[in-house]
């Protein structure tokens, strides 16, 4: 069975300064990988997604992932935080088939401040 | 562009009595997913449907929970004799199996209190 695991709870960045989001997943064959953001009182939006090829994804709002299977890793990373950047992260993982359904960590706060 | 609605937004109840949410996913989206989200908690799996059929229930599911999506477009989740411990976040996702990258699409969700 696959899961999850996001070591930090809460992570505190100053605006401007580079963010890196730890996420661990556990599974026995090639993942799908995801990063969904969460504003407070809203649903979850996709910040980026991994399949296959290159080990580094590109997603919205400037993020970045990388995959390391060797780490079984996927950390997010942004080089300069924003404070609308504020907010809960999700990583979560998928058979690669696609026909189960997607098994979230237990997220990480960000805060930012001035 | 419509997207995966969630109603009601809020609801709150006494214990004991029973409660309904209504989920529409994106029109043509096939596959439509419940999940749970506690205080401090990722989203955790309930159940979910291909088009009319439930192929899949959590543990998490009790007997006081079902599920359905007679016509295979919108569905509901309810709760009977609801509890304190319900209290949480419902989430509704959607996607098409034809896709086949298990990717999600959030409703932004129903939030039950149970006093």
């Amino acid at each position: 069975a696959q899961s999850v695991t996001q070591p930090d709870i809460h992570i505190t960045v100053s605006e401007g300064a580079s963010l890196e989001l730890r996420c661990n997943y556990s599974y026995g064959a090639t993942p799908y990988l995801f990063w969904y953001v969460q504003s407070p009182g809203q649903g979850l939006q996709l910040l980026l997604k991994y399949f296959s090829g290159d080990t580094l994804v590109q997603g919205i709002k400037g993020f970045e992932a990388e995959f390391k299977r060797s780490q079984s890793s996927f950390n997010l990373r942004k080089p300069s935080v924003h404070w609308s950047d504020a907010a809960e992260y999700f990583c979560a993982v998928g058979a690669s088939s696609g026909n189960t359904p997607l098994v979230f960590g237990k997220g990480t706060r960000l805060s930012v401040i001035a | 562009d419509t997207g995966v609605s969630q109603d009601p937004r809020h609801k709150i109840t006494k214990r004991g009595q029973n409660v309904t949410f209504r989920c529409d996913p994106i029109s043509e989206h096939n596959r439509l997913y419940w999940y749970r989200q506690t205080l401090g908690q990722g989203p955790e799996f309930l159940t979910y449907f291909q088009n009319e059929a439930q192929l899949e229930k959590s543990r998490l599911l009790s007997d006081r929970f079902s599920a359905e999506r007679p016509k295979g477009s919108f569905s509901t989740l309810e709760i009977q004799r609801t509890e304190q411990g319900d209290s949480a976040m419902y989430l509704c996702a959607s996607n098409h199996r034809s896709v086949n990258t298990g990717e999600l699409f959030f409703g932004e969700g129903s939030r039950l209190t149970v006093l």
